[in-house]
């Protein structure tokens, strides 16, 4: 029972640098988010998806890039990495995004920028 | 502006001492209240999801009520392995956004 899966579990970074984080759920749910998760600041929304093709910016989405062209994978882009972005990155995934479901986490992406 | 604070910021308990965690939030139209557990290195676990003032839920020694303002998770008779952060979250309004508090850092002793 996978629920959602992220890769990698660590990454540093120099700046400038981009990368992809990974992001999959095998519980066919129509909705996934991005969050990062800071010292001292609850779980920030970066992005998110209600369904496959379809893709809106959370709270802090600037630095960040997304798309979803399948229902199971929402990847996270980094275009050009800063030391801001230090951070830890949680996926999530809910049945629906409306009426109250609950979302189901991954376990993280802890990434160093240097 | 929707918002959602959690006290206390730490709490430390000896085992068997029940007590309570806060979530006051404050959101036009909740569509739900969430839970979740936080263990080191580890994603948010959902708990509990309340959706109207006066719903209660219960889960082994934990059980999670709802007023108009204010949401709190009962510890009763806690043991070591309820150590964990405690993350109180909302849904509202016509969007999909999740709200998070800061969470509330629950250590319980031998």
């Amino acid at each position: 029972n996978a629920g959602v899966t992220q890769t990698p579990k660590f990454q540093v970074l120099k700046t400038g640098q981009s990368m992809t984080l990974q992001c999959a759920q095998d519980m066919n749910h129509e909705y996934m988010s991005w969050y990062r998760q800071d010292p001292g600041m609850g779980l920030r929304l970066i992005h998110y998806s209600v369904g496959a093709g379809i893709t809106d910016q959370g709270e802090v989405p600037n630095g960040y890039n997304v798309s979803r062209s399948t229902t199971e994978d929402f990847p996270l882009r980094l275009l050009s990495a800063a030391p801001s972005q230090t951070s830890v990155y949680f996926c999530a995934s809910s049945k629906t995004g409306m009426e109250g479901q609950p979302q189901h986490f991954g376990d993280g992406t802890r990434l160093s920028i240097l | 502006e929707d918002q959602v604070t959690q006290s206390p910021e730490a709490l430390r308990l000896q085992e068997g001492e029940s007590s309570s965690l806060n979530c006051s939030y404050t959101v036009s139209g909740l569509r739900g209240l969430f839970w979740y557990r936080q263990d080191p290195g580890k994603g948010p676990e959902f708990l509990f999801t309340l959706y109207s003032a006066g719903e209660e839920k219960e889960k082994e020694r934990l059980k999670a009520t709802l007023t108009k303002k204010e949401s709190f998770l009962h510890i009763t008779a806690p043991k070591p392995e309820d150590s964990a952060t405690y993350l109180c979250a909302f849904s509202g309004g016509s969007n999909y956004k999740l709200t998070f508090g800061k969470g509330t850092l629950l250590t319980v002793n031998p």
